[in-house]
């Protein structure tokens, strides 16, 4: 069975400082990826998503990039974190075929930059 | 303006009631709807995907209905279990094969006390 692994499952960091989330899943080849973020009382903000390695499609202008090094890696890094980067980040993964493709979400990742 | 919208935005009920969470949307073109639930903390765990031709789908305890023509979508759940405390997300693509195009409503917070 497939299986969506994040880490770490909290994070305090301060601003200016860099970030780096890890996405990993198994079970499965050549899934699309995808970041989303999700803000108190509001929808999932979708971030990144990667139809394959090194091929990332970015939603929204931000202080945030991901990146792809592997079939079922997917990283979600910032240079300089902003107090606004504060959330609950979350990795997601479907597969490519079918009409109507579920996304598998993973426990995601408390981010408090302070 | 968010093109899904959810009622109410919380609900408490007794355990072992039902109840019956709503969602509209503006989405056109229109392609599926998705229910999920989401657990304090966790991610997101889909419950039911209905296309347009679809009107109504089960899963378990938990029933989805879709009215294409008026946009509106309920999820019902029946015989309520303390479990059942979540975030509750309805999830509107406009397009085939494309999950980089959902549109999340904000959920509804139900508490299931005993």
């Amino acid at each position: 069975s497939q299986t969506i692994h994040q880490w770490p499952a909290t994070l305090v960091q301060p601003v200016g400082s860099p970030l780096s989330l890890e996405c990993t899943v198994e079970g499965t080849s050549n899934p699309n990826l995808y970041w989303y973020r999700q803000a108190a009382g509001r929808g999932l903000q979708l971030l990144f998503y990667s139809v394959g390695i090194g091929q990332i499609s970015s939603e929204v202008p931000q202080n945030l990039s991901a990146s792809r090094p592997q079939d079922r890696q997917f990283i979600l890094s910032s240079k300089k974190l902003l107090l606004s980067d504060s959330g609950f980040y979350l990795c997601a993964w479907s597969s490519r075929d079918g009409f109507t493709d579920t996304q598998y979400f993973g426990p995601g990742t408390r981010l408090t930059v302070l | 303006k968010n093109q899904v919208e959810q009622s109410p935005q919380s609900l408490i009920i007794l355990e072992g009631k039902n109840c019956t969470l709503q969602c509209n949307y503006t989405v056109s073109p229109f392609s599926n709807l998705r229910w999920y639930k989401q657990d304090t903390g966790r991610g997101p765990v889909s419950l039911t995907i209905m296309t347009f031709s679809e009107n109504t789908k089960s899963n378990g305890r938990y029933t989805a209905t879709l009215d294409a023509d008026t946009k509106q979508s309920s999820l019902h759940i029946t015989a309520s279990q303390l479990s059942d405390s979540a975030s509750y997300i309805c999830v509107v693509s406009p397009a085939l094969y494309n999950n980089n195009d959902m549109r999340f409503g904000a959920g509804t917070r139900l508490t299931v006390k005993p």
